[in-house]
């Protein structure tokens, strides 16, 4: 069964450096999503991409996050100058068509010291 | 806005024991509602999803109904397994311009006892 795919599993990063998340959606899929979870908190929308741009992003995907689609596989989340408060598991998702189901990856956990 | 709550947890059952974790949402229209399930150390999972009102969502023996009156979407199973601890989160998607996202709920630890 395809499935969503995401490295690192863990990264540890000092704050001010930049990271790079990789994701890699479900093949036929066209909507692509980041979500993040810091610990104990709720899993909370970040952006959603759609033919090459953002189609929606929440008020924490700020000057910070940035979001491509480098070639036809992969999907990245940078964050260009981490935070403490960035620590958190990030979430892929993608979908094949609007509304359809999402489906998730198993999430990359960041440290920021 | 739009925003779902859950029942807190952690919800600690023995097996063969019957299972209510208890959803309710805020939002305009009749959104799309979920249950997602996140098993140790793995990613989400769909568990079950219900599209309009008095829909019925099931698998794996779990099953939620679409209450547009209480604005609710329970979850149910009659007959929990060990198997079946994971953490399980209540989630919707809005209509309108916003509809991309899903908003999820604080989530429900649940253990199940031998």
């Amino acid at each position: 069964e395809p499935e969503v795919t995401q490295t690192p599993s863990h990264q540890v990063t000092q704050m001010g450096q930049e990271v790079i998340l990789r994701c890699v959606p479900i093949s036929n899929h066209l909507y692509f999503y980041w979500y993040r979870q810091i610990l104990g908190q709720k899993v909370e929308f970040l952006v959603s991409f759609y033919n090459n741009e953002i189609s929606e992003k929440s008020e924490i995907f700020d000057d910070q996050f940035s979001v491509e689609r480098p070639d036809g596989s992969n999907f990245t989340l940078k964050i260009r100058s981490t935070k403490l408060e960035d620590s958190a598991m990030y979430f892929c998702a993608s979908s094949e068509a609007y509304r359809e189901t999402q489906y998730f990856g198993p999430g990359t956990r960041l440290l920021v010291l | 806005g739009n925003s779902v709550t859950q029942m807190e947890g952690p919800v600690t059952l023995s097996e063969e024991a019957f299972l209510t974790i208890n959803c309710t949402y805020t939002a305009t229209g009749y959104p799309s509602l979920f249950w997602y399930v996140q098993y140790p150390g793995e990613g989400l999972q769909l568990l079950l999803k219900a599209t309009k009102a008095d829909d019925k969502g099931s698998n794996k023996g779990f099953e939620a109904t679409y209450r547009k009156e209480t604005t609710s979407f329970h979850l149910e199973k009659g007959s929990v397994q060990v198997s079946d601890s994971a953490v399980y989160f209540c989630a919707l998607t809005p209509v309108g311009s916003s509809a991309s996202k899903i908003i999820f709920g604080s989530g429900t630890r649940l253990s199940i006892r031998p």
